[in-house]
């Protein structure tokens, strides 16, 4: 199975601040890469796709970039609504792989 | 609107097994992969299996091997996930979710049930 490593596991920022999470793949998935958020108590929401790839209706402060092995998300000024944790999937070989987690919170 | 709706809430005994269902609405079941995925207290998610709900074709992760059952009612739109055995291990939130753009098989879960909290306890 392809492992999935994410870092950090968990951050601090204020609002308005520029968050930067990355997801190393142990081999290349090429841009087979997902990412999501999840508010407590809720489901998983889908933000990113296919590593670069904006869902539809997700504001665009979330971006995220990268392929091969390295990736990286970023949102580009925290809102107080983003706190969450936020986990990358790889779907380039079966079975697909989630991170270990990004907790996001405020300082 | 896309709505997948799971089965409540459930407390087991080890040993026992467990259905949760999954119904679908809003677009055509047969149409989308529905994989399932779970989160035990406080960690992270875990893949489990998919069901491809035009065969009603199965793969699941090889940690549940002899335990897991996935099966669909296409005239319902429902599918359901068994899982037999059960320990402390077990307890989790069970997640169905759509594969809204497929590739080999998955893919991005572009919809998600609201989750199943799934308790197991003597």
């Amino acid at each position: 199975d392809i492992q999935m490593t994410q870092s950090p596991s968990s951050l601090s920022a204020s609002v308005g601040d520029r968050v930067t999470i990355t997801c190393q793949a142990s081999q290349d998935i090429s841009d087979r890469l997902n990412w999501y958020q999840q508010k407590p108590g809720k489901a998983p929401q889908l933000l990113i796709y296919d590593a670069s790839n904006l869902e539809t209706g997700v504001p665009s402060r979330f971006s995220g970039s990268g392929s091969g092995t390295q990736f990286s998300f970023i949102i580009s000024s925290l809102q107080p609504e983003d706190i969450a944790t936020f986990y990358c999937q790889q779907y380039f070989n079966f079975p697909p792989t989630f991170g270990g987690g990004t907790k996001v919170d405020f300082k | 609107q896309v709505q997948l709706v799971q089965s409540g809430a459930e407390v087991k005994k080890p040993g026992a097994s467990v259905k949760v269902s999954c119904k679908a609405s809003g677009y055509t079941f047969t149409a989308y992969y529905l994989h399932w995925v779970r989160q035990a207290p406080g960690q992270g998610l875990e893949w489990m299996g998919r069901i491809i709900p035009n065969t009603g074709g199965t793969n699941h992760a090889q940690k549940f091997q002899g335990r897991i059952s996935m099966t669909r009612d296409t005239s319902s739109g429902t599918a359901y996930m068994e899982l037999r055995s059960l320990t402390s291990d077990d307890t989790a939130i069970y997640y169905c979710a759509r594969v809204g753009r497929e590739y080999y098989g998955s893919g991005s879960y572009d919809y998600w049930g609201q989750g199943t909290l799934v308790t197991v306890s003597s």
